[in-house]
């Protein structure tokens, strides 16, 4: 089945405890990338990925960081977890065939930081 | 920039009612439009898709028309179910090239027996 898994779930934690969660997909896709998600805000890109090795920035990059080392993996990380960052996160991917370039997602994680 | 408007909610309907649900956009180019369901819990699932103008997604029973005289792609069913509450996003992609979507609020829709 083709699927974007995210692991964990869910996560509270405490400020400035570092924390990675992953992102895999199955369809080999080149493009990845992580939202947040906020009440009132809707979703907002974080970091993407057009293929293995190659990142940048989006809207709301500020406190994360990413690293695509495998095609299939796209790892979020937050090396200083700040209460702002109490959020709902999905990660996505799409291939160059896709059209129109919809994108699959996780089924998200909810990150509580305290 | 490029931006997607859609209507504030939530939206409180009783089964069987007709949904509409507004939203329009602004870009340079021509995107491609989208409609992305989530359910409590849940991710988002792509409900349709509309690649160029005049264009109509469907599935389970709702619609969007790719209106570029009005940058509009309402989302539309005739008769909701209680299973068709959720959040729905309208989103668009700037380029077709599989990059980042573009997202609307979002709009909460809540069915009632």
């Amino acid at each position: 089945e083709a699927q974007v898994t995210q692991n964990p779930r869910y996560l509270i934690t405490v400020t400035g405890k570092k924390l990675t969660v992953t992102c895999s997909q199955n369809m080999n896709h080149e493009y990845m990338s992580w939202y947040r998600q906020d009440p009132g805000l809707g979703l907002r890109q974080i970091y993407y990925s057009m293929n293995v090795e190659v990142t940048d920035k989006g809207d709301v990059p500020e406190g994360y960081k990413v690293s695509r080392k495998e095609k299939r993996n796209f790892p979020l990380i937050l090396e200083s977890p700040s209460p702002n960052q109490t959020s709902l996160y999905f990660c996505a991917s799409s291939g160059t065939g896709t059209s129109g370039g919809e994108q699959y997602f996780g089924p998200g994680t909810r990150l509580t930081v305290t | 920039g490029d931006s997607v408007t859609q209507m504030e909610g939530p939206v409180t309907l009783s089964e069987e009612a007709f949904l509409t649900i507004n939203c329009t956009y602004t870009a340079t180019g021509y995107p491609s439009l989208f409609w992305y369901v989530q359910y409590p819990g849940e991710g988002l699932q792509l409900l349709l898709k509309a690649t160029k103008a005049d264009d109509k997604g469907s599935n389970k029973g709702f619609e969007a028309t790719y209106r570029k005289e009005t940058t509009s792609f309402h989302l539309e069913k005739g008769s909701v179910q209680v299973s068709d509450s959720a959040v729905y996003f309208c989103a668009l992609n700037p380029n077709q090239a599989g990059t980042a979507l573009i997202f609307g609020k979002g709009t909460t829709l809540s069915v009632s027996s």
